[in-house]
């Protein structure tokens, strides 16, 4: 099956820097990435995703990557603020009908 | 629109104990998912359903039982609880795959079970 490694597992930055998160894939027929924020004692939510046959999509301060070739993708957030602190998952669809997400990473916004 | 909700919120439960995780939706979704949540361990599939009356398993099956009797509504079941079932269960609907295109899933807010 599927395996998502995503790192780091943690990331401090601070106010106005930016923040990447990388992720790697093992199934080479995945074809879609979401990208989920988890605010503490919340729900997941999506704020970003990506298919396989684009390279990067922006959503304002947002984007997503995907290298196909090299089964890696990254998650890039600039100008942070505090409210940006959270628990990041990276997943890829291992199936036709599910995710795989990676163990996530906590960012730390300090003012 | 409540989206997706789960019932309860929280539970204590004692080693051997059952009991019944609820999931409903209101968006009409075709499928559904089990997550159990962990730390660092991110989420991770327990059971899916991709139509009322079917049910599949996940990467961590054992010691659960789903059902999906009715479109809206998914169940996962713990027969006899044991202290390593201890952790967040979140469920998700999506709409599923259409025109061979991915869909958002949508999480419900999460129920804390403890077993002692």
């Amino acid at each position: 099956g599927e395996n998502v490694e995503q790192h780091p597992s943690t990331l401090s930055v601070q106010e106005g820097d930016s923040a990447v998160i990388k992720c790697t894939y093992s199934d080479s027929a995945s074809n879609y990435f979401p990208w989920y924020k988890q605010e503490l004692g919340k729900r997941p939510q999506l704020i970003i995703d990506i298919r396989s046959n684009v390279g990067e999509k922006k959503d304002q301060r947002i984007a997503v990557t995907l290298n196909k070739t090299a089964k890696h993708f990254s998650l890039h957030i600039t100008e942070t603020q505090p409210e940006d602190s959270a628990v990041y998952f990276c997943a890829a669809s291992s199936g036709y009908s599910t995710l795989t997400f990676g163990k996530g990473t906590m960012l730390l916004v300090s003012p | 629109n409540a989206g997706v909700t789960q019932t309860p919120k929280f539970r204590v439960l004692k080693t051997g104990q059952s009991m019944t995780l609820l999931c409903a939706q209101d968006m009409n979704h075709e499928y559904m998912y089990w997550y159990r949540q962990d730390p660092g361990m991110g989420l991770r599939l327990i059971h899916y359903s991709v139509g009322e009356g079917t049910t599949a398993k996940g990467e961590v099956p054992d010691g659960y039982n789903v059902s999906r009797l009715k479109k809206q509504n998914f169940l996962l079941g713990l027969e006899s609880a044991a202290p390593s079932q201890t952790s967040v269960y979140f469920c998700a609907s999506s709409y599923g795959p259409t025109s061979g295109d991915y869909n958002e899933q949508f999480f419900g807010p999460g129920t804390r079970l403890t077993v002692l």
